[in-house]
């Protein structure tokens, strides 16, 4: 069965900083991989998807994450984090089988520190 | 457009009352699912509907009933909750056309059982 893994439960930066949020996935077949993002009493909003076209993806709001297969990663970044970043950020995965199930990670909550 | 929206926002019911939670969307998508989140948690999804048939019920307690009145609308009925169904709704839509599928959610409704 596939899963996902999200290393690091809280992740805090410092406006202007790096932020790298980590996630992992199991499979045995090429997967299907999205971040997205749950801003407080919100929705979630769809920041990116890895469609095997290529292994860098750029998403909205500057976030983008690169896909490894030989490390089983899709971790998702962004050069320098604003203060409206903070927000749970969720991998998924879904079965190349496509039976409509996203599995989704715990979870990453970015804390931005002015 | 990739809107999908819901009602009511905010929903307060006692464990005797029956309400419904409403989900729209008009981007022609074929599939529809309800999903509820606690909170810090991942979305746990419940039902899904495909082509407006019910494709997917992840075991939910019939307090809980789905309807899929047309390929644009979703409905919630619920009767008889329980406090510990309190939690964050989300509805979202996907097109079902490929296994990069994606999924598009809405706001979601906020429900609070006494």
């Amino acid at each position: 069965a596939q899963s996902v893994t999200q290393l690091g439960s809280h992740v805090s930066v410092s406006e202007g900083a790096l932020v790298l949020l980590r996630c992992n996935y199991s499979s045995s077949v090429p997967p299907y991989l999205f971040w997205y993002v749950q801003y407080p009493n919100q929705g979630l909003q769809l920041l990116l998807k890895y469609t095997s076209a290529a292994t860098l993806v750029k998403g909205i709001n500057g976030f983008e994450a690169e896909f490894k297969k030989s490390e089983t990663s899709f971790h998702l970044t962004k050069p320098s984090a604003h203060m409206s970043d903070a927000a749970e950020y969720f991998c998924a995965v879904t079965p190349s089988s496509n039976t409509g199930k996203l599995i989704f990670g715990q979870g990453t909550t970015l804390q931005v520190k002015p | 457009d990739t809107e999908v929206t819901q009602t009511p926002k905010h929903l307060v019911m006692g464990m005797t009352n029956k309400k419904s939670l409403k989900c729209e969307q008009h981007m022609g998508h074929r599939a529809m699912y309800w999903y509820k989140q606690k909170a810090k948690k991942p979305p746990e999804l419940m039902f899904v509907y495909s082509y407006e048939k019910l494709s997917i019920n992840e075991s939910v307690p019939s307090r809980f009933s789905p309807e899929c009145p047309n390929s644009s609308l979703l409905n919630l009925h619920l009767h008889a909750l329980q406090p510990e169904d309190s939690a964050l709704y989300l509805c979202a839509s996907s097109l079902l056309d490929s296994s990069t599928d994606t999924q598009y959610f809405g706001p979601g409704t906020r429900l609070t059982v006494l």
